[in-house]
């Protein structure tokens, strides 16, 4: 069945530091890939998405490129701030009309920024 | 608008009990999803909806029923509570976006957090 993984956490950064999430993931077909971000609290927000291979999603300065060759959807972001800081899940969608959108996640990654 | 609204926040149990919990959306989505969330595991998919009336396994649906009356719910039922359904719950919605079928976008609730003792 599809599975995502996700670089393990947590993750601690200084202020304005060059973030990287990596996320691999394995499915038939082409699926769709997202990351979704869950601040402290909260439910999970689409951060950003990619239907089709070499899509860039990009939002708020982060982008994350579908990459077939090598199954994955690495998250990236040049400089992060201190309202960063949450918790950043990488999912698929199957493909195909039955998938009916469900997704996959990956098991989530904390992020902390410090001033 | 108010998006996805989820009731109760939280909750206590005692193992044994039953609850319900609600679901509510007023986006006029077609699919509805409830996920459980345990750390360092994700989110896992419970139960699913493709429409009104209908619903569906998902990944981990064991010790959970759902039901669908009216397209813009969707409630969650536990009807004898164990310690291992402590976990928080999430509710989601999404449409068919136009283009590829399958790039759907799903919005998510606030959450459900249930203790089980």
């Amino acid at each position: 069945g599809d599975s995502v993984t996700q670089m393990e956490g947590p993750v601690t950064l200084s202020e304005e530091a060059f973030l990287t999430i990596n996320c691999t993931y394995t499915a038939t077909g082409y699926p769709s890939l997202f990351w979704y971000v869950q601040y402290p609290g909260e439910g999970l927000q689409l951060l950003l998405k990619a239907t089709k291979a070499d899509d860039k999603g990009s939002n708020k300065g982060f982008e994350a490129t579908y990459r077939k060759e090598t199954t994955s959807f690495h998250l990236e972001k040049g400089s992060v701030q201190v309202s960063d800081s949450a918790v950043y899940f990488c999912a698929l969608s199957g493909a195909g009309g039955t998938s009916y959108g469900k997704l996959t996640f990956g098991q989530g990654t904390i992020l902390t920024v410090h001033p | 608008n108010a998006g996805v609204t989820q009731t109760p926040k939280f909750r206590v149990l005692k193992t044994g009990q039953s609850m319900t919990l609600l679901c509510a959306q007023d986006m006029n989505h077609e699919y509805m999803y409830w996920y459980r969330q345990d750390p360092g595991m994700g989110l896992r998919l419970i139960h699913y909806s493709v429409g009104e009336g209908t619903t569906a396994k998902g990944e981990v649906p064991d010790g959970y029923n759902v039901s669908r009356l009216k397209k813009q719910n969707f409630l969650l039922g536990l009807e004898s509570a164990a310690p291992s359904q402590t976990s928080v719950y999430f509710c989601a919605s999404s449409t068919p976006s136009s283009g590829r079928v399958h790039a759907y976008e799903q919005y998510f609730g606030p959450g459900t957090r249930l203790t089980v003792t």
